[in-house]
């Protein structure tokens, strides 16, 4: 059974603050994953991709991957209170992408 | 606009009454897949489509169907819902599977009574 592990949260962080979300993979032939942020009652936004071990960044969001410890993680930096939302990793099968539960992010001005 | 379209956003039913939700993508993707979403489960994959007249079972597939005789649309079919049908959910399609994320609708509310 491929799983996608991350912790529920809620990750509560300061407005300007770092967020750190975390998520591990059991698939090891996953090649790629994917990061989603859903607001509550809607659906999930794809954010972030990424292929290739090491950093990924994209204006405020850096994602990370390390294949060797099936291990992705994505930093948002000067968090918003508009970041408020649930994060969802995913990781690609042949077939699907599996998805975490998801992190939920809390951000107090 | 690129999108994936679903109808309708919310639907309350009654039990053993069948109906369908629809799924239309304007992008050319080849491959669409339908997700429920429950507190505490996450997403759960009910069926997939890697293309035109070619469906396989995701993880929860019991009580649907789906069918793709064309490729923007992907119905989701429930003959006799029941209950524990109710749910959020969601299509997605892709360019193809694997490298690519996904596009979702904006989710259709069910409630079965």
């Amino acid at each position: 059974q491929k799983e996608v592990e991350q912790n529920s949260g809620p990750l509560s962080v300061p407005e300007g603050a770092i967020a750190s979300l975390n998520c591990t993979y059991s698939d090891r032939v996953s090649q790629s994953f994917f990061w989603y942020r859903q607001y509550s009652g809607k659906s999930p936004e794809l954010i972030m991709s990424i292929y290739s071990n090491g950093d990924k960044e994209d204006g405020r969001f850096t994602a990370q991957l390390n294949k060797a410890s099936q291990y992705v993680s994505l930093l948002i930096r000067d968090s918003q209170p508009s970041d408020s939302a649930t994060y969802l990793c995913a990781a690609s099968g042949y077939s699907t992408l599996t998805f975490g539960k998801g992190t939920m992010l809390l951000v107090s001005p | 606009e690129a999108q994936v379209t679903q109808n309708p956003r919310y639907l309350i039913t009654v039990t053993g009454k069948k109906l369908t939700v629809t799924c239309s993508q304007n992008m050319n993707h080849e491959y669409m897949s339908w997700y429920r979403q429950d507190p505490g489960l996450g997403l759960r994959q009910i069926y997939y489509s890697m293309n035109v007249e070619a469906t396989d079972k995701g993880d929860v597939p019991e009580g649907y169907k789906v069918s793709r005789k064309e490729k923007r649309n992907f119905p989701l079919i429930l003959e006799s819902p029941s209950p524990n049908q109710t749910s959020l959910y969601f299509c997605a399609s892709s360019p193809r599977t694997g490298a690519y994320g996904y596009t979702f609708g904006s989710g259709t509310r069910l409630t079965v009574v």
